[in-house]
């Protein structure tokens, strides 16, 4: 298994909803990334774990909350997001930190839109 | 904030042309990724480069490691339509886990 498997696909939410954005990997990465890309930008990195711990908060608004339960798991919970949140939020893994020794493996996202 | 430049910003070509972008740094990077990314999908590894002055080849493609660890080039060769898509460089400066990423190039073919 060579893939991050992200769900869902696409999410339409509320600003007063609470949902989850799921991400998971089979590789044995120790590694797992999210990042928020706007249409026709490049990604821009909002969570780093490392063995389940994070790493890295790339000073994040507190409506998103990441949790890592699992080496293979990673979610992104959403609460009160603003319409300027609709994105598609991407995860990724990779074996280690030192991401350039393999690269990342990115999901194919989730397609998120705020009401 | 380190910064990747990345150009062109868009090409339009035609099929089988050859094509070439570059991502050019004020910082050094030990490593440069090249990625493409089709609409709707995330990012798709193409190359990785790891020494300086590095070159490597996927198929058509080909990209290399500047020798002074500031800059990155991509070279398409004999384009296709299903080339077509945005190319991103991007630089790992370090053992954070953080990837740079250049602004893309948005590449379209025409058959």
């Amino acid at each position: 298994d060579t893939e991050v498997t992200q769900t869902p696909k696409h999410l339409v939410m509320g600003m007063t909803n609470k949902k989850s954005l799921k991400c998971e990997q089979h590789m044995g990465h120790r590694a797992m990334y999210w990042y928020k890309q706007k249409a026709k930008k490049p990604p821009e990195l909002m969570f780093v774990y490392s063995y389940e711990k994070l790493s890295i908060n790339e000073s994040v608004p507190s409506r998103f909350s990441p949790e890592c339960p699992n080496s293979s798991l990673l979610n992104l919970h959403l609460h009160a997001l603003q319409p300027e949140d609709s994105a598609l939020y991407l995860c990724a893994s990779s074996r280690l930190l030192q991401a350039g020794a393999h690269g990342y493996t990115f999901g194919s996202g989730t397609r998120l839109t705020v009401v | 904030g380190q910064q990747l430049n990345q150009s062109p910003q868009s090409m339009f070509i035609q099929e089988g042309e050859d094509v070439s972008m570059n991502c050019t740094s004020s910082s050094i990077f030990n490593t440069w990724l090249w990625y493409k990314q089709d609409p709707g999908e995330g990012p798709v590894l193409l190359i990785a480069l790891y020494k300086a002055g590095e070159l490597t080849s996927n198929g058509r493609l080909t990209a290399q490691f500047g020798i002074t660890r500031k800059d990155s080039f991509l070279n398409i060769s004999a384009s296709i339509p299903s080339d077509v898509g945005i190319y991103f460089c991007a630089g790992v400066p370090g053992n954070t886990g953080k990837l740079i990423f250049g602004q893309g190039t948005t590449l379209q073919v025409k058959p």
